[in-house]
């Protein structure tokens, strides 16, 4: 059973707007959040993480929020850029171990 | 130049056949990983090394094997490859003292198994 879903395979945006990205787990082990972005024919990049003993933590247009009694996550990139477009993974991992456990990823097209 | 290269960049071989995808950093980082990606699954954690002499299985290391030459170079093996073998495969290095999960790509190597 996937310990870190990300159940919206695609979302389309509107350039300007805000784009929303969820993620939900089901191991209440994990203590460290990760966002990563791909680009095709690259790898993942880190984008921003954030820990269990804070609720939001903020990178620019970028801001995780976690809400832990929910196990839910969420990404919000304010404004969209067309350079958003991309596939946004969702991963976490706990202090006792050193794997990250990835979501499926959710594609965001941002439409100009 | 990228800090983290991976060769082949696509590869297709036959089932039995042992195939080696080979990893180079220059980011001088003392640990790599590989992971293969599945559609509609998330990354999964096929080794982990954490120095030249330390070598970890991940969560679906059966079927592969690794070897760390180098603190700079990593390579994946698969023995007899078999088509459910056919995916996406990272290679990603993190550096010691910073955030373990901070972790650095390749571009991937796309393989199929026929």
């Amino acid at each position: 059973d996937q310990q870190v879903k990300q159940n919206s395979p695609s979302l389309s945006v509107q350039e300007g707007r805000i784009s929303i990205l969820n993620c939900d787990y089901t191991n209440s082990m994990f203590d460290y959040f990760l966002w990563y972005k791909k680009y095709p024919a690259e790898g993942p990049t880190f984008l921003i993480s954030i820990s269990s003993i804070k609720d939001k933590n903020e990178d620019g247009r970028f801001t995780v929020f976690l809400n832990k009694s929910a196990k839910h996550l969420s990404l919000h990139i304010v404004p969209s850029q067309p350079g958003d477009s991309a596939v946004y993974f969702c991963a976490a991992t706990s202090y006792s171990n050193y794997q990250l456990i990835w979501g499926a990823g959710t594609k965001l097209i941002i439409k100009p | 130049d990228a800090d983290v290269t991976q060769t082949p960049r696509n590869r297709i071989t036959k089932t039995g056949k042992r195939i080696m995808l080979e990893c180079s950093q220059t980011k001088g980082h003392d640990r790599m990983y590989w992971y293969r990606q599945d559609p509609g699954l998330g990354l999964r954690l096929i080794y982990y090394s954490f120095d030249v002499k330390d070598i970890n299985k991940g969560e679906i290391s059966d079927g592969y094997s690794v070897s760390r030459q180098a603190q700079a170079k990593f390579s994946l093996s698969l023995e007899s490859a078999i088509p459910n073998q056919t995916a996406l495969y990272f290679c990603a290095t993190s550096a010691r003292g910073e955030r373990r999960e901070t972790q650095y790509f390749g571009p991937g190597t796309r393989l199929l198994v026929l």
